[in-house]
């Protein structure tokens, strides 16, 4: 089992959509939780980090759940700049490592 | 602010021979830095873990002395890939950590073909 699994995608959304991605990780100590944007052939960056409260940052909002060891990411009006790969990434520990999932592929069309 | 320099964007080399990769923190130190690889339409993987005057941690399977990797500064740390071939083609990513809250800063990658 993968430590952190997503479903790869491709999502193919209208503009003015709303879309959720789904994420799970396998180590019940992870500390902490993100989402990172990749755009084609470039590096990561940090779209928001995850709180167990849940957090909202504009357009997205993302929620944790603990007990089920579940991550989510809701975009809402999706734009045609939010076509990416949506990494979720966790921080199992202390020793600063970040591991990645496979990252879901969204495409919004006109 | 937070921003890691990454070169060289890309790099075409022969069979064989060596490519060194820097990575710099501009404006914070980095102790500790990250350096990843993502082959095409797979995930980043964490290869090794570069601390600031001392040994890099690598993961497992990965070679130790394939990848060199050298953080003699709090700025800077490179990964030099040796007798690379074709399958060490990839894309390698730094990263280090400049807030424990606020996650990550990556490099912008380096392309890497073999041919």
């Amino acid at each position: 089992r993968k430590e952190v699994e997503q479903d790869p995608g491709p999502f193919n959304v209208p503009e003015g959509a709303t879309v959720a991605f789904n994420c799970t990780y396998s180590n019940s100590a992870s500390q902490s939780f993100f989402w990172y944007r990749q755009d084609c052939r470039k590096e990561p960056k940090l779209l928001m980090s995850v709180y167990s409260s849940g957090n909202e940052d504009g357009r997205f909002t993302a929620q944790l759940n603990r007990a089920s060891q579940y991550i989510s990411l809701l975009i809402r009006d999706s734009k045609l700049s939010d076509s990416a790969t949506y990494l979720c990434v966790v921080n199992p520990g202390n020793t600063g490592k970040l591991i990645f999932g496979q990252g879901t592929t969204l495409q919004v069309k006109p | 602010g937070a921003v890691v320099s990454q070169h060289p964007s890309r790099v075409i080399c022969k069979s064989g021979t060596s490519v060194k990769i820097e990575c710099r923190s501009l404006d914070f130190q980095a102790t500790t830095m990250f350096w990843y690889r993502q082959f095409p339409k797979q995930s980043l993987m964490l290869m090794a873990t570069s601390n600031e005057g001392s040994k890099a941690t690598y993961e497992q399977g990965v070679e130790k002395d394939k990848f060199l990797i050298n953080h003699a500064s709090l700025t800077l740390s490179t990964l030099t890939v040796t007798s690379a071939h074709p399958e060490d083609s990839s894309f390698y990513i730094c990263s280090a950590r400049w807030d424990p809250y606020y996650g990550y800063t990556f490099g912008s990658g380096t392309r890497l073909t073999v041919v």
